[in-house]
């Protein structure tokens, strides 16, 4: 069973670039044809997508936040990484990173979930 | 405002059949698989219904979803105290060069 940990710091200063990375166990990302995804929620608000990265390394980001955005993959590592750079309050949220349910699902929806991680911006 | 269209809340006593709607266009629900999750509070969601109707390994077959035109239903019978919880409905949608959308979700309360 696939599991996936969310990392990195839990206080962000605004103006500066958010910086988490999602470590995947259980399962090889080399073994192809999955999409690794970042979902982020604010608090007490609802899901938002952010974009996910395939295997391959071809990206889809979300419309709203895609000039700010960079999501990598490192499958010698088994991570995957997400920056979303000058940072505002609004970007205060619980991140999750995510894996498609199986590897012949292309509609790229998320399948199994990372627990989350808090991200703070503040000065 | 979200791309898909859900009612904030719902309810029901246990035992009963409650359903959760979601409405999107012909660039999401209309022409893309929908899928459902589970989010109980403080914890992350959890996938109940993938390609509009499969249940993953695991998911009780209370749980069905279906998809008419662009709209879905999410339907939960013998409601149990445990099924509270939000529940999200999230589709990819073609226009924008692609992306994911999400329903605002729906808190459902066991009475």
């Amino acid at each position: 069973q696939v599991q996936l940990q969310e990392s990195g710091p839990g206080l962000v200063k605004p103006s500066q670039t958010l910086s988490l990375t999602c470590t995947v166990s259980g399962g090889s990302m080399d073994s192809g044809g999955y999409y690794w995804s970042w979902i982020r929620q604010r608090p007490g608000k609802g899901l938002e997508w952010i974009g996910f990265i395939y295997y391959s390394g071809s990206t889809y980001y979300n419309p709203s936040l895609k000039s700010r955005l960079t999501i990598s993959i490192d499958t010698s590592k088994n991570q995957f990484s997400l920056k979303v750079r000058s940072v505002t309050a609004a970007d205060t949220a619980v991140y999750y990173c995510a894996r498609s349910p199986d590897s012949y699902d292309t509609s790229g929806l998320m399948g199994y979930w990372g627990q989350g991680t808090l991200v703070t911006v503040s000065s | 405002q979200s791309v898909l269209t859900q009612p904030p809340s719902a309810s029901g006593t246990p035992g009963q059949r409650v359903t959760i709607s979601c409405s999107g266009s012909s660039s999401n629900i209309g022409n893309n698989y929908v899928y459902w999750y589970q989010q109980v509070p403080g914890t992350a969601p959890k996938l109940l219904i993938q390609r509009n109707n499969q249940r993953p390994s695991g998911v009780p077959d209370r749980f069905s979803g279906s998809k008419s035109g662009t709209s879905a239903s999410l339907a939960i019978s013998g409601l149990r105290s445990e099924d509270e919880a939000d529940y999200y409905c999230a589709a990819w949608d073609d226009s924008l060069s692609g992306h994911v959308v999400f329903g605002g979700g729906t808190k459902l309360t066991v009475l």
